[in-house]
């Protein structure tokens, strides 16, 4: 089935300590994109994608950082930086185009130890 | 992106048609009208979207007033399974426009037997 993959579903991380969450994608789709939930709010942009080796930053890039090696891969790493990492990440994908919709992994939730 | 107006809860009975209001009166005229919905802990999930036309899929159907202020999501046979929180998002396609959905606070539908 073509979808998007990601993983783990739970992280835990010690603070200090960096963590690469896992995004692919076997949908074709040029487009990328990382975005994070907190409970009870909506989603806030952190970097996207729209082509193989360039990324932008969204609204929230303090932080992070992404690497867009392959066009089926688009990983996160939260950085020791990120002084609030607690939240559920979500990755999205979307073909190019401008009305083309994301579709959306089940997302990781990250808590700090 | 144009700001929407949902309410915050609807209930329908199971088998029964739930239409699902939203209102963007501020709408502008390349904005597209997208659905989501989310279950809780898992990411959102496409449904349809549509510029100024009704739209239909295996999902759902999508009805947009003449004037595009408002519009109407339909899941003509509810089950269990559509308890969900349904968001309508209105965003602008191409242009500089780099993807970013924005989510409000969404209508959280409960589907009861």
């Amino acid at each position: 089935d073509g979808g998007i993959t990601q993983s783990p579903k739970y992280l835990f991380r010690k603070e200090g300590q960096n963590v690469t969450l896992s995004c692919e994608q076997n949908l074709n789709h040029d487009a990328m994109y990382w975005y994070r939930q907190d409970p009870g709010q909506g989603l806030r942009l952190i970097y996207y994608s729209q082509i193989v080796n360039d990324f932008q930053k969204g609204d929230i890039a303090e932080g992070y950082s992404v690497s867009r090696e392959k066009k089926e891969s688009f990983p996160l790493t939260v950085t020791s930086a990120q002084k609030n990492p607690t939240a559920f990440y979500l990755c999205a994908s979307s073909a190019t185009g401008g009305n083309q919709p994301q579709h959306f992994g089940d997302g990781t939730r990250l808590s700090i130890l | 992106d144009a700001k929407t107006t949902q309410p915050t809860s609807m209930d329908c009975a199971e088998g029964r048609a739930a239409n699902l209001p939203c209102n963007h009166s501020t709408i502008s005229g390349n904005e597209y009208v997208y659905w989501y919905r989310q279950i809780h802990s898992q990411g959102p999930q496409y449904i349809i979207h549509g510029l100024k036309n009704n739209e239909t899929n295996e999902m759902a159907s999508l009805i947009i007033t003449e004037d595009r202020k408002s519009s109407t999501l339909i899941l003509p046979h509810a089950t269990l399974r559509d308890t969900a929180v349904y968001y309508c998002i209105v965003r602008l396609s191409g242009g500089t426009s780099y993807g970013k959905l924005t989510f409000g606070q969404g209508t959280i539908l409960t589907v009861h037997p």
